[in-house]
C-alpha cells in the first residue's frame, strides 16, 4: 500500500497522559499536514512541514501539541497532559509541492484519540 | 463566523437523483476549491479540484465555482447508494500550505 498510513488507527488514554502519533506519507511527497477532526466539524488545521521545516502553525496548537519531521520522511505528533477536549481524529495529509501554486493533499485513514 | 460555510443536512435522496451540494465563503484571497468525500471513520478522498470560476466535470460529477458570489457547488449525476459519505468542501490560498474545510454536508443515497 503506497497511501498515506497512521499509527495507532485508535488510541485510548486517561487525562494527564502523554500520547504520540505517527505518520508515513507517500514516499516522495515533501509536505506534510496534520488536522484535527471532531464529530460533525470538517478537518482543522494543526501544522505542516515542507520537509523537515515546520512552516506554521495554528493558534489550535497549544504548548502541549508538539510535532516533527526528522529527515522530512515520517512525522510525528505529541500530545502532553492530554485533556478531555483534545479527544478527536488526528488526520494527516502529504502532497508533492512542485512549481504550481497548489498541490493535492492524499489524507490518511486518521488516528481517533478518546481522552477519559 | 466561518470562512467556510457548508449546508450540514443530512441530506437523503433516491437513487438516480442528482444531488447539489453547496458551500459560500468570506475570504476573498480563496484561489483554489477543492470537494472531498469522506466515508464513515475514514480519511478525506478527494474528489476535485478547480482553480477558475464556471464549471469542471468529471465523470457523474460537476464542480462549479462563482468567484463573484463567493458560492461553490459540487452535483452528483445519477446519484448511487454508494455515494452515500459525508462531501466537505476546501479552500486554499495560494499562498498558503493549508486547506480550509467546511463542516460537510452528510448525504444518504436510498436504493
Amino acid at each position: 500500500d503506497t497511501g498515506v498510513s497512521q499509527n495507532p488507527r485508535h488510541k485510548i488514554t486517561k487525562r494527564g497522559q502523554n500520547v504520540t502519533f505517527r505518520c508515513d506519507p507517500i514516499s516522495e511527497h515533501n509536505r506534510l499536514y496534520w488536522y484535527r477532526q471532531t464529530l460533525g466539524q470538517g478537518p482543522e488545521f494543526l501544522t505542516y512541514f515542507q520537509n523537515e521545516a515546520q512552516l506554521e502553525k495554528s493558534r489550535l496548537l497549544s504548548d502541549r501539541f508538539s510535532a516533527e519531521r526528522p529527515k522530512g520522511s515520517f512525522s510525528t505528533l505529541e500530545i502532553q497532559r492530554t485533556e478531555q477536549g483534545d479527544s478527536a481524529m488526528y488526520l494527516c495529509a502529504s502532497s508533492s509541492r512542485g512549481m504550481g501554486p497548489t498541490d493535492t493533499q492524499y489524507f490518511g485513514p486518521g488516528t481517533r484519540l478518546t481522552v477519559l | 463566523q466561518k470562512e467556510v460555510e457548508q449546508d450540514p443536512g443530512p441530506l437523503s435522496v433516491p437513487e438516480g437523483a442528482i444531488v447539489s451540494l453547496n458551500c459560500t465563503y468570506s475570504n476573498s484571497a480563496f484561489q483554489y476549491f477543492m470537494w472531498y468525500r469522506q466515508y464513515s471513520r475514514k480519511g478525506p478522498e478527494l474528489l476535485m479540484y478547480t482553480y477558475s470560476s464556471g464549471n469542471k466535470e468529471d465523470g457523474r460529477f460537476t464542480a462549479q465555482v462563482d468567484k463573484s458570489s463567493k458560492y461553490i457547488s459540487l452535483f452528483i449525476r445519477d446519484s448511487q447508494p454508494s455515494d452515500s459519505a459525508t462531501y466537505l468542501c476546501a479552500m486554499e490560498n495560494t499562498n498558503a500550505g493549508k486547506s480550509t474545510f467546511g463542516d460537510g454536508t452528510t448525504l444518504t443515497v436510498k436504493p
